[in-house]
């Protein structure tokens, strides 16, 4: 069964550096978006992305952040200066569009990475 | 703001019993809901989704949908150790540019299920 990937599993980095967090959506997926999660806390939203723009990010997704998809397979979330409160899980996720042959509410099902766990020291 | 309530629980059930797990939420434009379990560590994992009012059932799991009471939840019959993980209730939030095509999960915080053999 199709799933999605992400690399690394675990980052670590330095205050202040950049990280970027790279994910493989599902291949015939159109829509994809970035999660997080602090430890103990609630999954959040970040962003999502379709058509190679961004539909809506919130708050969270600051200047600091940014997606690409750069080739027709990656899909990445790049942190351009991290901050201590950065570190959390990251999940990337993906679904279909609708009408790609799938009935409702399968297009409305988003397929989770398995994660990068990122540590800001 | 659109929030998703759960218990944080945790819930303990014996081995072979009935967990009800149960989850609310306040945007009435929500369309689906979905219930994900989560092992500590991992991702989301998929386990139901529904979308119309009523019963769904799927093997030992029943999902239940009340949109009046903007409610949903969750059964897990005949309860197994290997099911204690933490259940993550998601509703779409439809962005509105998109015409919710494009659809981002508002998740709950989830409630801590232990199920002891």
């Amino acid at each position: 069964e199709p799933e999605v990937t992400q690399t690394p599993s675990h980052q670590v980095t330095q205050m202040g550096q950049e990280v970027i967090l790279r994910c493989v959506p599902i291949s015939n997926h159109l829509y994809f978006y970035w999660y997080r999660q602090i430890l103990g806390q609630k999954v959040e939203f970040l962003v999502s992305f379709y058509n190679n723009e961004i539909s809506e990010k919130s708050e969270i997704f600051d200047d600091q952040f940014s997606v690409e998809r750069p080739d027709g397979s990656n899909f990445t979330l790049k942190i351009r200066s991290t901050k201590l409160e950065d570190s959390a899980m990251y999940f990337c996720a993906s679904k279909l569009l609708p009408g790609q042959g799938a009935r409702r509410p399968s297009t409305d099902t988003q397929y989770f990475g398995p994660g990068t766990r990122l540590t800001v020291l | 703001q659109k929030e998703v309530e759960q218990n944080s629980g945790p819930l303990s059930v014996p081995e072979g019993a009935i967990a009800s797990l149960n989850c609310t939420y306040s945007d009435r434009g929500s369309q689906s809901f979905f219930w994900y379990r989560q092992y500590s560590g991992k991702s989301p994992e998929l386990i139901m989704f529904i979308y119309s009012n009523g019963d769904k059932e799927d093997g030992r799991f029943t999902a239940q949908l009340n949109k009046a009471s903007q409610y949903v939840s969750l059964l897990i019959r005949d309860s197994q150790p290997s099911d204690s993980a933490t259940y993550l209730c998601a509703v779409n939030s439809p962005i509105v540019n998109y015409g919710g095509a494009t659809n981002k999960l508002i998740f709950g915080t989830g409630t801590l299920l232990a199920v002891q053999p």
